[in-house]
């Protein structure tokens, strides 16, 4: 299993530009989210997925919109690119349990900066 | 609103010296807390669960504690490869839908052999 992947692992925008950030995974987990992480912070949560065709919003989903296609794959898409959505992008996805362990599994990060 | 509160912020510490981390968390109702590890340039990586105070749980150097208040993560004698950011999380019963989690800042750990 190659786990959460992200594509690509560096992007530079220039201010207005668009771009489409890439997840996959292959865990068969119904739950996928994306959150940002800036400089010395912790995680945000920007929108989350609960299964194939349901989205929703996190803390901070303004300037972002995702789908949710299939299973796999939970795509996150930056309209008209703002200096402050630099910032490193973290996709996750959990199995979906009614019990205890749900721990979140991540993928690498996609290191973005708009200029 | 939840929040979850890491200090210290960073700690730098001589191998072997032994040091806590402090997780303080104010939630509606917690379902579980979370650690991870990351590593620079790299995700988290998931460490433990606790869910309810009193509970412990350890993996080689590193043992969490949970409070009503707070969790600790407490490393015992520490090599260089404990080097890494220490993130807690928090999941709320009330925000249970999509195993939402909320974060903390982290604290940076370098320890120096």
């Amino acid at each position: 299993n190659a786990g959460v992947t992200q594509t690509p692992k560096f992007r530079i925008l220039k201010i207005g530009q668009s771009m489409t950030l890439q997840c996959t995974q292959d865990m068969n987990h119904n739950y996928m989210y994306w959150y940002r992480q800036d400089p010395g912070m912790g995680l945000k949560l920007i929108y989350y997925s609960v299964g194939a065709g349901i989205t929703d919003k996190g803390e901070v989903p303004n300037g972002y919109n995702v789908s949710r296609s299939t299973t796999e794959d939970f795509p996150l898409r930056l309209e008209l690119a703002a200096p402050s959505q630099t910032s490193v992008y973290f996709c996750a996805s959990s199995p979906h349990s009614g019990g205890a362990e749900n721990e979140q599994f991540f993928g690498p990060g996609t290191r973005l900066t708009v200029l | 609103e939840d929040q979850v509160t890491q200090s210290p912020e960073a700690l730098r510490l001589q191998e072997g010296e032994s040091s806590s981390l402090n997780c303080s968390y104010t939630v509606s109702g917690l379902r579980g807390l979370f650690w991870y590890r990351q590593d620079p340039g790299k995700g988290p990586e998931f460490l433990f669960t606790l869910y309810s105070a009193g509970e412990e749980k350890e993996k080689e150097r590193l043992k969490a504690t949970l409070t009503k208040k707070e969790s600790f993560l407490h490393i015992t004698a520490p090599k260089p490869e404990d080097s890494a950011t220490y993130l807690c999380a928090v999941q709320a019963t009330t925000k249970a839908a999509g195993n939402k989690l909320t974060f903390g800042g982290g604290t940076r750990v370098l320890v120096k052999p």
